[in-house]
């Protein structure tokens, strides 16, 4: 199965810094890839997301990368604000045995001010 | 409109024990999923309906969880006998179909704690 893992487990930035979080999977077939994020005690949110058809994406501060022949993709925050502070998770998806989502450890995003 | 709908929020039980959580999704979501998120990880697909049919649970620890989606609609999710290693934060979430082309939502959680 598809499994997915997920770099830095923390990242401290200073506010108005940009950060950046890391993903790779390993089933070529996955063929959309959402970044969700999870503020303390609260439901995961989709803040952004990518097919395989498409190279990047942009919404506002935050952008997603990938790259196919890698198997990797990333998430870029600019900007950072303190409620950008929370825990970010990856995720990919395969399409083959019911369209499985398969999600990464985590990243823990602290902006200090 | 309403997001997903969760109860109980929380649940305290002891081990041996059995509990269950129920779920309500978005109206008109036919996509239903169970997740287990253990402290410091990322979600883990217990099982997904289709409408009222199960699409995959090859994670879903069949000898002790069990779930159930009767109209396609409300879903179960129980557990007996809870072991220690159950303790964790139970998601579900809905989506308007199956695949890459339809977002998931979320819903607030039950967390499980398991002495």
């Amino acid at each position: 199965g598809e499994n997915v893992e997920q770099h830095p487990s923390t990242l401290s930035v200073q506010e108005g810094d940009s950060a950046v979080i890391k993903c790779t999977y390993s089933d070529s077939a996955s063929n959309y890839f959402p970044w969700y994020k999870q503020e303390l005690g609260k439901r995961p949110q989709l803040i952004i997301d990518i097919r395989s058809n498409v190279g990047e994406k942009k919404d506002q501060r935050i952008a997603v990368t990938l790259n196919k022949t890698a198997k990797h993709f990333s998430l870029h925050i600019t900007e950072t604000q303190p409620e950008d502070s929370a825990v970010y998770f990856c995720a990919a998806l395969n399409p083959g045995g019911g369209n499985k989502l398969t999600f990464g450890t985590g990243t823990q995003l602290k902006v200090e001010l | 409109e309403a997001g997903v709908a969760q109860s109980p929020r929380y649940k305290i039980i002891e081990k041996r024990q059995s509990v269950a959580f129920w779920c309500n999704p978005i109206s008109g979501h036919a996509t239903l999923y169970w997740y287990q998120q253990i402290l410091g990880q990322g979600p883990k697909l217990l099982i997904q309906f289709q409408n009222n049919g199960v699409v995959d649970d090859s994670q879903l620890p069949k000898d002790r969880f069990s779930a159930e989606r009767l109209k396609g609609v409300d879903s179960t999710l129980k557990i007996q006998p809870a072991k220690l290693e159950d303790s964790a934060v139970y998601l579900c979430a809905s989506s308007l179909g199956a695949g890459g082309r339809n977002e998931q939502f979320f819903g607030p959680g039950t967390r499980l704690t398991v002495l």
